[in-house]
């Protein structure tokens, strides 16, 4: 159980374009959901906290309306990098609980930015 | 919420156990120990946490000193594919918010 998957698992985009990841909670119901971003040789970054059906609660320093955060039901959440350009290009990786129980985490979102 | 300490990195041969160190000396008494282990280009995943007991389940053991201040995290067998990234973090379970804070962490190879 507590399988959490993320779509795609890569994306190349071109600079100014906008870019959605998708994660969803397959075998339970979450009613919290974060992203993580993640540059090459460091630790993941917490980006954001999203609850089912509320806004969702950034991190200081994350643009809110460049990283758009949806949480629309109890499965899915979605991120959308909003005109992307190439120091966006990072890992982003999706968590998903249920309740204040342990974080499951996706298995990430490669994003390269041209 | 705590920092934890644990080393950069940690070497292990194939078929011994490795044995992860994690300093949280400011542990306050309603946070919990986690561990997620990252294999390179992958999400995170859970390993197994604990309060004050020592924990075990089919993956690892967690010996978490009386005190509180330091914990173990055990893979009794270590396999090629137990080369990871290991995470110690400290959290409160059943605060206002349960997100995670990763720090470096440690790497483990896992030598044949």
């Amino acid at each position: 159980g507590a399988v959490v998957s993320q779509h795609p698992s890569w994306v190349i985009c071109k600079s100014g374009t906008s870019v959605k990841i998708e994660c969803r909670s397959l075998d339970f119901q979450a009613t919290t959901m974060f992203w993580y971003r993640q540059f090459p040789k460091q630790s993941l970054m917490l980006m954001a906290t999203s609850n089912e059906g509320s806004k969702a609660t950034y991190e200081q320093g994350v643009e809110k309306d460049k990283f758009l955060i949806n949480h629309a039901s109890l499965t899915l959440s979605t991120l959308t990098v909003t005109s992307a350009h190439p120091e966006d290009s990072s890992f982003y990786i999706c968590s998903a609980t249920r309740g204040l129980e342990t974080q499951y985490f996706g298995p990430g979102t490669r994003l390269l930015v041209l | 919420d705590a920092k934890t300490t644990q080393p950069p990195s940690m070497d292990c041969a194939e078929g011994r156990a490795a044995n992860l160190p994690c300093n949280h000396s400011t542990i306050s008494g309603n946070e919990y120990v986690y561990w997620y282990r990252q294999i390179h280009s992958q999400g995170p995943q859970y390993i197994i946490h604990g309060l004050k007991n020592n924990e075990t389940n089919e993956m690892a053991s967690l010996i978490i000193t009386e005190d509180r201040k330091s914990s173990t995290l055990i893979l009794p067998h270590a396999t090629l594919r137990d080369t990871a990234v290991y995470y110690c973090i400290v959290r409160v379970f059943g605060g206002a918010t349960n997100k995670l804070i990763f720090g470096t962490g440690t790497l483990l190879a896992v030598q044949p």
